[in-house]
């Protein structure tokens, strides 16, 4: 079974700042997807970052870039330059080809404080 | 290109009743999923669309149901309802089935409160 863990259940960070998000997964297969997913007030899940698992370079979209340590299993985000907007849930989500369903981390709420 | 579409984003069920709540995807989207999301449990897959057939299934009782149509419209059904139905229920679309890797794209979910 694949697992998914993000062990910050809330955190926080001035605005302008920079805030890590933490995720670790479990998975023996080898050809996989990983994904982060915003979640604010409203409840839209959106998409921040994808990252797939033969890609060495890391993903970046903006201000949101991830850390993916394949052999630690460990995919972190980090935001640059927090924003009001950026306050919301974080879910870190993995897909592999052998399993036809995404399975979400228990998230990480983030304040951004002004 | 509009997004993914979910009806009625509220809705409030009496126990033992039953509720189908509705799903647009993204157009040319073929792939339908569904999530369940509850503040104990979080996201919990319920099942997957796709060309009209259920690729998988969660873990939940029978009384979770969805099926697909040809426009890949989807719907799911919950009978006999109970309190710990009580959740939001989101929709998510692909272009293709979700082991091909493409990302998901969520609705903006319908809020079942069952009382």
């Amino acid at each position: 079974a694949q697992t998914v863990t993000q062990s910050q259940p809330e955190m926080s960070v001035q605005e302008a700042e920079t805030v890590t998000l933490s995720c670790t997964y479990d998975t023996s297969e080898s050809n996989y997807y990983l994904f982060w997913y915003k979640q604010p007030p409203s409840r839209q899940m959106i998409l921040v970052i994808r990252q797939e698992a033969y890609k060495q370079q890391n993903a970046t979209e903006n201000r949101f870039s991830v850390n993916f340590q394949k052999a630690a299993k460990s995919f972190s985000l980090k935001i640059s330059d927090s924003q009001l907007g950026d306050t919301a849930m974080y879910f870190c989500a993995f897909l592999s080809g052998g399993y036809q369903k995404v399975t979400f981390g228990i998230g990480t709420k983030l304040q951004v404080i002004p | 290109k509009a997004g993914v579409t979910q009806t009625p984003r509220y809705l409030i069920k009496t126990r033992g009743q039953q509720v189908t709540l509705s799903c647009s995807p993204i157009s040319g989207h073929r792939s339908v999923s569904w999530y369940q999301q509850t503040p104990g449990q979080g996201l919990q897959f319920l099942f997957e669309y796709f060309s009209e057939t259920q690729r998988n299934k969660g873990n939940f009782p029978g009384r979770f149901s969805g099926r697909q149509f040809s426009n890949s419209r989807s719907e799911m059904n919950v009978s006999t309802l109970e309190l710990g139905d009580s959740a939001l229920y989101l929709c998510a679309s692909s272009p293709q089935a979700t082991n091909s890797g493409n990302t998901i794209y969520f609705g903006e979910g319908s809020w079942l409160t069952v009382v």
